[in-house]
């Protein structure tokens, strides 16, 4: 069945790049989503990738697609304080989606 | 903030008991998914209604149930309560429901104790 997988934590400085990794299985996947879930909040949707594309940038936000390797990667330019948050990775199987267990990233000033 | 409510905010019940939870979607959106999240299990999609009617299941116990009425609001209703039901359940709603990329928009959530 469907899998996605993400590493659990990431800690950066203030002002560096943050880079989130996710795997998924599923071949069929037409998009790709990036969510960002802050403390007691709802899921707010960042930005997503069809899956015949490499790469969707929105200002800061860059992501990345290896469809061979069913890789997909979230960069974050200039981290800010305000990034921190739990990041989750998800990929469509018809039309529910299947979330990544995420990924928290902390950074510091 | 997405345009979708849920309420209540928090829901503390005792095991056994039923409650229902419900969700308003941004005006427009005719789908309502539904997803719990708790720690051991991460989000997991439990149903999907578009204009009132079921269009896709995932991990929902027979203990739960759904509906989307006239208005497009939805109900989810949670009974024989057990502790393992204790988590954080959202909504999330889109304008069709299967035309890609189907951007679903979260609400907030409702977060259930079963003590």
């Amino acid at each position: 069945g469907e899998d996605v997988e993400q590493s659990l934590f990431l800690s950066v400085r203030e002002g560096d790049s943050s880079v989130i990794n996710c795997t998924y299985t599923d071949s069929s996947s037409t998009y790709l989503y990036w969510y960002k879930q802050e403390p007691g909040a709802g899921l707010q949707l960042l930005t997503y990738i069809f899956s015949n594309m490499d790469m969707k940038q929105d200002q800061r936000l860059t992501v990345l697609l290896n469809k061979k390797d069913k890789h997909l990667s979230l960069r974050i330019a200039d981290t800010q304080t305000g990034d921190s948050a739990i990041y989750f990775c998800a990929e469509s199987a018809g039309t529910a989606l299947i979330f990544g267990k995420g990924t928290t990233l902390s950074v510091s000033s | 903030d997405s345009g979708v409510t849920q309420t209540p905010k928090h829901l503390i019940t005792a095991t056994g008991q039923r409650v229902t939870l419900r969700c308003s979607p941004r005006s427009g959106d005719l789908s309502v998914y539904w997803y719990q999240q708790s720690l051991d299990q991460g989000l997991q999609f439990l149903i999907q209604y578009y204009n009132g009617e079921e269009r896709a299941k995932g991990n929902i116990l027979e203990r739960f149930s759904a509906q989307q009425f006239p208005d497009l609001h939805s109900e989810l209703n949670l009974s024989s309560l057990e502790l393992g039901d204790s988590a954080l359940y959202f909504c999330a709603s889109s304008v069709t429901g299967d035309l890609p990329p189907n951007e679903q928009f979260f609400g907030p959530g409702t977060r259930l104790t079963v003590l």
